[in-house]
């Protein structure tokens, strides 16, 4: 079973907008990551936020970490075509794996 | 390009047989890990090696494989394939030893095997 759980499934907006993606995991972390995958291809490292951090930035790109809430949080400011993709938290844990949710799927409109 | 390189790209082959699958990880990296990317299942982690040794294992099936070789590549193979194996299979590397230091993985563009 997954640790995070992204939501919403999909998103589609225009460009100029913002996007807003929220990600619930179960048990306690170390750390929190995002990551983008363009259709069929490889993923790529957006941003790492640990426990004892709860906002990052990355240019376009917010992250806030609520613990209490086992819950995070990826913002991407006045979006462009080119951020169309596939977003995925990521979970630390102690037991050395890295998983991963299902994602959310995000479409920009011209 | 994130420095991590998998081979064969794509892959077709009947059910039954065997293959094996490539990756090199990116230079200095001593980590590796292996995910497999299906529709109905998501990206699911394997198994996990560190400078050789195995780390830690996920849903890999007994008829999957892997090892991590003294030049740090490794193979992940594939027997007695059925249907339900085809997918994308992604291979990452990570300078960190894993666990609570697991760090932004380097993911290869993948390998996509099709079980007809």
């Amino acid at each position: 079973s997954q640790q995070g759980e992204e939501d919403p499934q999909a998103l589609s907006i225009q460009e100029g907008e913002n996007a807003t993606m929220n990600c619930s995991y179960k048990t306690s972390i170390n750390n929190l990551q995002w990551y983008r995958q363009n259709s069929g291809r490889g993923l790529v490292h957006l941003i790492l936020i640990r426990s004892n951090e709860r906002e990052k930035h990355s240019g376009r790109l917010r992250v806030t970490l609520d613990t209490s809430k086992k819950s995070s949080s990826l913002l991407i400011t006045a979006s462009r075509a080119a951020d169309t993709a596939s977003y995925f938290c990521a979970t630390g844990l102690n037991d050395y794996k890295l998983s991963f949710g299902a994602g959310t799927t995000v479409t920009v409109r011209a | 390009d994130s420095g991590v390189t998998q081979t064969p790209k794509h892959l077709i082959t009947a059910t039954g047989q065997r293959v094996t699958l490539r990756c090199s990880p990116r230079s200095g990296d001593l980590s590796v890990y292996w995910y497999q990317q299906s529709l109905d299942q998501g990206l699911q982690f394997l198994i996990q090696y560190y400078n050789g040794e195995e780390r830690a294992k996920g849903n890999i099936l007994e008829r999957f494989s892997a090892q991590q070789f003294p030049d740090l590549h490794s193979e992940l193979n594939l027997s007695s394939l059925e249907l339900g194996d085809s997918a994308l299979y992604f291979c990452a590397s990570s300078a960190a030893s894993g666990g609570p230091n697991t760090g932004e993985l380097f993911f290869g563009e993948g390998s996509r095997l099709t079980v007809l």
